[in-house]
């Protein structure tokens, strides 16, 4: 049971570039989430699923697109890249409204 | 718009202490509250989570309150270590106009440091 789970780890792009996170969870869990952590403002909701079919915009959804893949796979994708999308991202999911489950993160560099 | 506040955003104490975080919230109407760890670098991992209905949570050292009526939560650690240090965050989930449960709004965090 590994839980949640994230590639890449690390990545850095360009200004411009495109790329996908990838996000799964083996918890048979229905909700999925996206989240952006920059320093001194906590976690920022950017998409979230709350069922394999089923997307719905966050507090910070620009510039950013999301895929419920199936139940257990959630991805972010950025089209162009900005330097004000260097984050850490974290993709979560949990099951109705239960303790949520977190992955251990994304660190993205836009240059 | 749910606010959720943490002070101190850091924390230093000597092990063996016992110690207070603290939480505020703007909106007291919530289905529950979380409290998580986060090491450097890693993911958060999540402690105790108190329902709206309860008014504590206990896990080992650990433990959380909850005062919905004042907006306020508090994460209680007793004798501290120094494997205590990270940073802590407070999330409250509230309800849509639905009635449905809403996502989850996160405090900045307190990061604690245990000195031995």
């Amino acid at each position: 049971n590994a839980g949640v789970t994230q590639t890449p780890k690390f990545q850095v792009l360009k200004t411009g570039q495109s790329m996908t996170l990838q996000c799964a969870q083996d918890m048979n869990h229905n909700s999925m989430y996206w989240y952006r952590q920059d320093p001194g403002m906590g976690l920022r909701l950017i998409y979230y699923s709350a069922s394999e079919g089923t997307t719905d915009k966050g507090e910070v959804p620009n510039g950013y697109n999301v895929s419920r893949l199936n139940k257990r796979e959630f991805s972010l994708r950025l089209e162009s890249a900005a330097p004000s999308q260097t984050s850490v991202y974290f993709c979560a999911s949990r099951q109705n409204t239960d303790t949520q489950y977190f992955g251990p993160g994304t660190r993205l560099t836009v240059l | 718009k749910q606010e959720v506040t943490q002070i101190p955003a850091a924390l230093s104490v000597p092990e063996g202490e016992n110690l207070v975080l603290n939480c505020s919230f703007t909106d007291s109407a919530i289905y529950n509250l979380q409290w998580f760890r986060q090491d450097p670098g890693k993911g958060l991992t999540s402690l105790l989570l108190i329902q709206s209905s309860q008014r504590e949570q206990t896990s080992g050292r650990l433990n959380a309150s909850l005062d919905k009526s004042s907006g306020r939560s508090t994460l209680y650690i007793a004798a501290s270590q120094p494997g205590d240090s990270a940073t802590y965050l407070c999330a409250v989930r509230g309800f849509e106009a639905s009635g449905s449960a809403r996502q989850l709004t996160f405090g900045s965090g307190t990061q604690l440091t245990v000195l031995p």
